[in-house]
């Protein structure tokens, strides 16, 4: 069974302090790993990585994959109160009928001032 | 562009009603999906749709039915409503299978 592991479950931190959010995976056929943030509505989409090492970077936040090790991270810097959210990761598989994404249980990310 | 537009944004049914979940997009996406996000669970897909005319189910799909008659629109029905059907019910759509999906604000059901 195609599984998705994300830890830690949830993360209280301070303004200005810097996390990183762990997104581990077995399944198979990989296609690819994504990255959204969910505030009180829709998930929004951050970074999607198919390759091992190379660093996708927005701003204060960077993620990179390792399809060795197979799990990616999602760190960001200087956290604001506006990060506060839930961060999911999904894999996306490739293959014949493979259109789902399987979903982590997500990072409940809290930024107090 | 609106995106993903879902409709209604709150909904609280009866055991045994029936209703219709509404999801539209204006990216000219082929690829749509509905997924359901339980408290402290991933989100799971119920059905999903390559185009107009062809769905198929996800992991979910018990107690649920769609259609694809445009390849702007996706309904999800609800025939017979169960307190297990209680959920936020989430839309995406994107340009392919190898395209990030774009998700909608959500439904919130309630199923009392």
């Amino acid at each position: 069974e195609d599984k998705v592991v994300q830890s830690p479950l949830s993360l209280v931190v301070h303004e200005g302090d810097t996390v990183t959010l762990n997104c581990s995976y077995e399944v198979t056929n990989f296609r690819s790993l994504l990255w959204y943030k969910q505030e009180k509505k829709a998930p929004t989409f951050l970074f999607m990585l198919t390759s091992s090492g190379i660093e996708k970077k927005s701003g204060r936040l960077s993620s990179i994959l390792d399809k060795k090790e197979l799990f990616s991270i999602l760190n960001i810097t200087a956290t604001q109160t506006g990060d506060s959210a839930i961060y999911l990761c999904a894999v996306s598989l490739s293959g014949a009928g493979s259109y789902q994404l399987t979903f982590g249980k997500g990072t409940k990310l809290s930024v107090i001032p | 562009n609106a995106g993903v537009t879902q409709t209604p944004k709150f909904r609280i049914l009866k055991i045994g009603q029936s209703m219709t979940l509404q999801c539209t997009q204006d990216m000219n996406h082929n690829y749509m999906y509905w997924y359901r996000q339980d408290p402290g669970m991933g989100l799971k897909l119920i059905y999903y749709s390559v185009g107009a005319g062809i769905t198929d189910k996800g992991e979910v799909p018990n107690g649920y039915n769609v259609s694809r008659s445009t390849t702007e629109d996706f309904p999800l029905r609800l025939e017979l409503a169960a307190p297990s059907q209680t959920s936020v019910y989430f839309c995406a759509s994107s340009y392919s299978e190898s395209q990030p999906q774009h998700f909608g604000d959500g439904t919130r059901l309630s199923i009392l």
